[in-house]
This record gives structure tokens, sequence and C-alpha cells, in this order.
């Protein structure tokens, strides 16, 4: 079973710094790892897939980087909005998906 | 516009049955594979279950195999969770979402439905 660790559990910036996520698979999920935005009371939004592409309507700050176990989330600019929970998933032969346990972005 | 509506949540006895569905509306719904995902109440994401667009091939999750079970009827654009035999540690929101194929993310989520179960 492959495992996701997501670091740190809580960041805790400004708006307009620069913020950094990361997620640390188990064992190797090439490049089939996705990150995921929550905010309260809704449900979660897509930000990444295939570990650097960002999906349909996401702004040019978030980007991802990383394959293999090694994954990276980074917000170059936050934006009051980006004050959130964020996810990686992965997609593997088992199990089918799995999600990191999350990171809490706060604010300063 | 692309939606996915769920409904059928509430509350049951341990183990009670409880059948959630979810409506999609604004895509090709029967070439879509989709998924649920359940939140427990303050805790993170679990994927609970998966379905290919014709519907006969499914996954379950460990925690749920056995116990539920994921079904699709394309002439409704409709997803359902049959859910048995459930457990105080199934009580979360459930989410259905599209899964993008190949690569395996959830693309398009529903504002999901509550599920508790208490005695």
């Amino acid at each position: 079973e492959i495992v996701l660790t997501q670091s740190p559990a809580t960041l805790s910036s400004s708006p307009g710094e620069r913020a950094t996520l990361s997620c640390r698979a188990s064992q190797s999920v090439s490049s089939n790892l996705a990150w995921y935005q929550q905010k309260p009371g809704q449900a979660p939004r897509l930000l990444i897939y295939d570990a650097t592409t960002r999906a349909t309507g996401i702004p040019a700050r978030f980007s991802g980087i990383g394959s293999g176990t090694d994954f990276t989330l980074t917000i170059s600019s936050l934006e009051p909005e980006d004050f959130a929970v964020y996810y990686c998933q992965q997609r593997s032969k088992w199990p089918l998906y799995g999600f990191g346990q999350g990171t809490k972005l706060e604010i300063k | 516009e692309v939606q996915l509506v769920e409904s059928g949540g509430g509350s049951v006895p341990p183990g009670g049955s409880l059948r959630v569905s979810c409506v999609v509306s604004g895509f090709s719904f029967s070439t879509s594979g989709m998924s649920w995902v359940r939140q427990a109440p303050g805790k993170g994401l679990e994927w609970v279950s998966s379905i290919n667009g014709h519907g006969d091939d499914t996954y379950y999750a460990d925690s749920v195999k056995g116990r539920f079970s994921i079904s699709r009827d394309n002439s409704k654009n409709t997803l359902y969770l049959q859910m048995n035999s459930l457990r105080v540690e199934d009580t979360a929101v459930y989410y259905c979402a599209k899964v993008t194929v190949p690569v395996g993310a959830f693309d398009i989520w529903g504002q999901g439905t509550m599920v508790t179960v208490s005695s």
C-alpha cells in the first residue's frame, strides 16, 4: 500500500509570501500525483494533475514539481483566497487512489 | 453547466443501510469514470469506490469492501452507492467525483451528502 505523507501539517504565512507544500510517497508513483484545495464547507478543487499540469482555470501562481516519491506544490505569491487545506492524491495499482493527510495553510 | 448533485444522505443506526445518489449534467456521463470519496468530520479525504463508464469494472477501498456497492444508470445520468452494514466510522460527507482518464485525478466534484451512523 502506498502512503502519502504531507508536510508541514500546518503552514502559517502572510499574503504576498511564497508557500511551499510537500508530499512524499512511500514508494514511487511516477508522475501520477494531483493536488487539491479545499475551503471550509466546500468540496475539494483540483489544482494540479500529473504532478506539474495546472487544471483548467487554475491561476499561474500555483505550480507543481516532482516525480517518483517527492513532490512539491508552490504558491508563488499568496492571495487571501489561497488560505485553505491542501491535499495530494496518487493513482497507483493499490490502493487505486490515495490521499495525503492534508496541509492547512493559515494566515500568520 | 457541469454539475454533480448528491442526495440520499441521512441518519441511520449501526448495521443499517442507505443508498446515496449523484445526478450528473453538463458532460458525457456514460464515457466517464466516476468515484465516491468521503470525509469524516474534521478529517481528511478517503477514496471509497470507483466505477468505469460502462459500469462493468468496479473498485473498493478495503474499509468498505463487501459492504458497499457502486453502480450507475447511464440512461438516468446517475451514480449510486449502496451502503450496507453501516458502522459508526462510516459517518462522513460523501462526495461523488468525475475521474479524468488516464490521469486518475478527480476533476469535478459534487457538493457532498452527509451520512451519519449513530445509535
